[in-house]
């Protein structure tokens, strides 16, 4: 079973900074995707990364695909408390089947 | 367009016991996962059902059980429930195409609590 890791675990930074997650694994994803996941309920799927070195923005997040397609990184620029919550990233490990990482914990403080 | 929904939204059961979880998938997808998210954890594949079949399992035993209905809603069947099967059960729906990647949504899970 492939397993991805997610650094930091727990991350509380103020209104207006900047942030990065990591998700790392040693195994070979078709694709991996990202998720924010608030208290209570279902992940929400913000992107999805398919090619090696792909690099996709929304808004104020950047999210980029390692060149090997094993590891991936989440940058927020200027984050805001609304950004709070919970990021998951998961890996399509075959066929669909979602490989979750832990989950980086992100609170912002205004 | 409908989101994915599921019931109940919470459930109380005594180990020992059976239950049945329900999800309605997202209009058009045909595909349904589900996935078991213990506390402070991501959440775990259990398996996946497309075209009324089971087409992927995760590391559960077979005490869990699903469905798949012709108008693509599921269930998962857990029996024996055990103290630690206490989790946020949550569905996901796809679309199943030919390519290296498809997105899954989530529906807003159900909690269980086995006392």
């Amino acid at each position: 079973t492939q397993l991805l890791e997610q650094s930091p675990q727990f991350l509380s930074i103020q209104e207006g900074e900047n942030l990065t997650v990591y998700c790392n694994s040693s195994s070979v994803f078709s694709s991996l995707q990202w998720y924010r996941q608030e208290p209570g309920e279902g992940p929400v799927l913000l992107v999805t990364v398919v090619t090696g070195g792909e690099v996709k923005k929304l808004k104020r997040l950047t999210f980029q695909f390692g060149d090997a397609r094993k590891d991936s990184s989440l940058h927020i620029t200027a984050a805001q408390p609304g950004d709070t919550g919970l990021y998951l990233c998961a890996g399509d490990e075959s066929q669909g089947n979602l490989i979750f990482g832990k989950g980086t914990k992100l609170s912002v403080k205004p | 367009e409908t989101g994915v929904t599921q019931s109940p939204t919470h459930l109380i059961k005594t180990r020992g016991q059976q239950v049945t979880l329900r999800c309605s998938s997202q209009s058009g997808h045909n595909t349904v996962s589900w996935y078991q998210q213990a506390l402070g954890q991501g959440p775990q594949f259990i398996f996946q059902y497309y075209r009324e079949e089971e087409n992927g399992r995760g590391n559960f035993p077979p005490r869990f059980s699903g469905l798949q209905f012709p108008n693509y809603s599921s269930e998962l069947n857990v029996n024996a429930l055990e103290l630690d099967d206490s989790a946020l059960y949550l569905c996901a729906s796809s679309l199943w195409r030919d390519t290296n990647s498809y997105e899954q949504y989530f529906g807003p899970g159900t909690r269980l609590t086995v006392t």
